[in-house]
């Protein structure tokens, strides 16, 4: 079946740095990847749609300029949160299709604590 | 838009009862239904998902979800849970089976021994 991986599963940095996630497809190729973000006992929040080879499309309310996306091959997309913050620890998941007509499928989660 | 409502937040119930989680849409298209599943600190794992056809969907671990379109209804149903049951569920909803989806606030069940 169709995979999705995440690397790093956990990463804590300090506040002020920026650290990167990358979400990998690894047995089928994705045009399109989805990046959610979970708070704790909450549900998931759609951040944005990353497209390979254009610009992500950010939901409203997202800071493109803090939360960085770059989909730069069909099966890899990265996020990586610029100038990072106490309140920007969260858990990141994204998600991606084979196809057109497929489900998605989801990656297992990055968790980012920001001390 | 599209939204989700899981009305409970919060659902206990008993080893080897039946559990009803409700979950509630509302869209100005047809839309797809997904349920998922999430143990603690763990990723999101399908149960089931309604995209055409049969309105009562069977998913893993003994799952069903019916799809009721007058209702805007998607709820999901076992007839006797397991401890293992004890997690968090999501309802959601896509405009395709690709697109973007969209998650309830989520349900969790807490099964007692």
């Amino acid at each position: 079946g169709a995979v999705v991986s995440q690397h790093p599963s956990r990463v804590i940095c300090k506040s002020g740095t920026s650290v990167k996630i990358e979400c990998r497809s690894l047995d089928f190729q994705a045009t399109t990847m989805f990046w959610y973000r979970q708070f704790p006992k909450q549900s998931l929040m759609l951040m944005a749609t990353s497209n390979e080879g254009s610009k992500a499309t950010y939901e409203q309310g997202v800071e493109k300029d803090k939360f960085l996306i770059n989909h730069a091959s069909l099966t890899l997309s990265t996020l990586t949160v610029t100038s990072a913050h106490p309140e920007d620890s969260s858990f990141y998941i994204c998600s991606a299709s084979p196809d057109r007509g497929y489900e998605q499928y989801f990656g297992p989660g990055t968790r980012l604590t920001v001390t | 838009a599209q939204s989700v409502t899981q009305l409970d937040s919060q659902v206990p119930v008993f080893e080897e009862a039946p559990v009803e989680l409700r979950c509630n849409y509302s869209s100005s298209v047809s839309v797809y239904l997904f349920w998922y599943v999430q143990y603690p600190n763990q990723g999101l794992q399908l149960l089931l998902k309604y995209l055409s056809g049969s309105t009562l969907v069977k998913g893993i671990n003994g799952f069903e979800a019916e799809f009721n379109k007058s209702q805007t209804s998607f709820h999901l149903r076992k007839p006797s849970v397991h401890i293992s049951d004890t997690a968090e569920y999501f309802c959601a909803v896509s405009e395709t089976s690709y697109d973007k989806v969209i998650f309830g606030p989520g349900t969790s069940l807490s099964v007692i021994p």
